[in-house]
């Protein structure tokens, strides 16, 4: 069991260059999500997907594409890259299916981006 | 406006003696809370929860408490150990019925130093 892997771990762009972020989990997790960690902003939610076929915004998408590809994948797509988009992007999925239960995440290792 | 925020964003403590982290949140329809840690170069991993009709929750050294009057929460680690230096998150869950709006929402870390 892989839980949660993102690719890559580490990316340099320039700026205006695109490139897309992979994430799967194979947990079989309904929701999934794509953050950013920041220096004292703690982790803010970009775009999430509550189930298959479902995206939406979170509270900083601007600059930032999400494709729920099926179950198991969700991508980040930054389509003209930005140095202020230079940060660390962690991917996650939990089982919301509206069951009780603590509403865990299970986090990816990270990917860090650079734009320069 | 932060609904749950963790008001000091550093703690140093020596090893043996007791960390306490804390965290404030506003909104008394929170189902859940859980404490996560971050290893620099990692994702954060889920260490502790609580439910709202609980007031503690201990696991091992860690333990969680609850003052749902005073909306404020609490993770106690005894004794400390130098690999608990990490940064901390706390977390908060709505509620079931959210469905597939059940985001966390986090509060934005303390980091935890434990001196040898």
């Amino acid at each position: 069991n892989a839980g949660v892997t993102q690719t890559p771990k580490f990316q340099v762009l320039k700026t205006g260059q695109s490139m897309t972020l992979q994430c799967a989990q194979d947990m079989n997790h309904n929701s999934m999500y794509w953050y950013r960690q920041d220096p004292g902003m703690g982790l803010r939610l970009i775009y999430y997907s509550a189930s298959e076929g479902t995206t939406d915004k979170g509270e900083v998408p601007n600059g930032y594409n999400v494709s729920r590809l099926n179950k198991r994948e969700f991508s980040l797509r930054l389509e003209s890259a930005a140095p202020s988009q230079t940060s660390v992007y962690f991917c996650a999925s939990s089982d919301n299916s509206g069951r009780a239960g603590n509403g865990e995440l299970f986090f990816g290792e990270g990917s860090r981006l650079t734009v320069l | 406006d932060q609904q749950v925020k963790q008001n000091s964003p550093s703690l140093s403590v020596q090893e043996g003696r007791i960390s306490i982290l804390n965290c404030d949140y506003t909104n008394s329809m929170f189902d859940y809370f859980l404490w996560y840690k971050k290893y620099p170069a990692e994702g954060p991993t889920f260490l502790i929860s609580i439910s709202s009709i609980k007031d503690k929750n201990e696991d091992g050294r860690f333990t969680v408490f609850l003052n749902k009057s005073a909306k404020h929460l609490s993770l106690h680690i005894v004794p400390s150990q130098p690999g608990d230096s990490a940064v901390y998150f706390c977390a908060a869950a709505p509620p079931p019925n959210a469905g597939n709006n059940r985001k966390l929402i986090w509060g934005l870390g303390t980091s935890l130093a434990v001196n040898p």
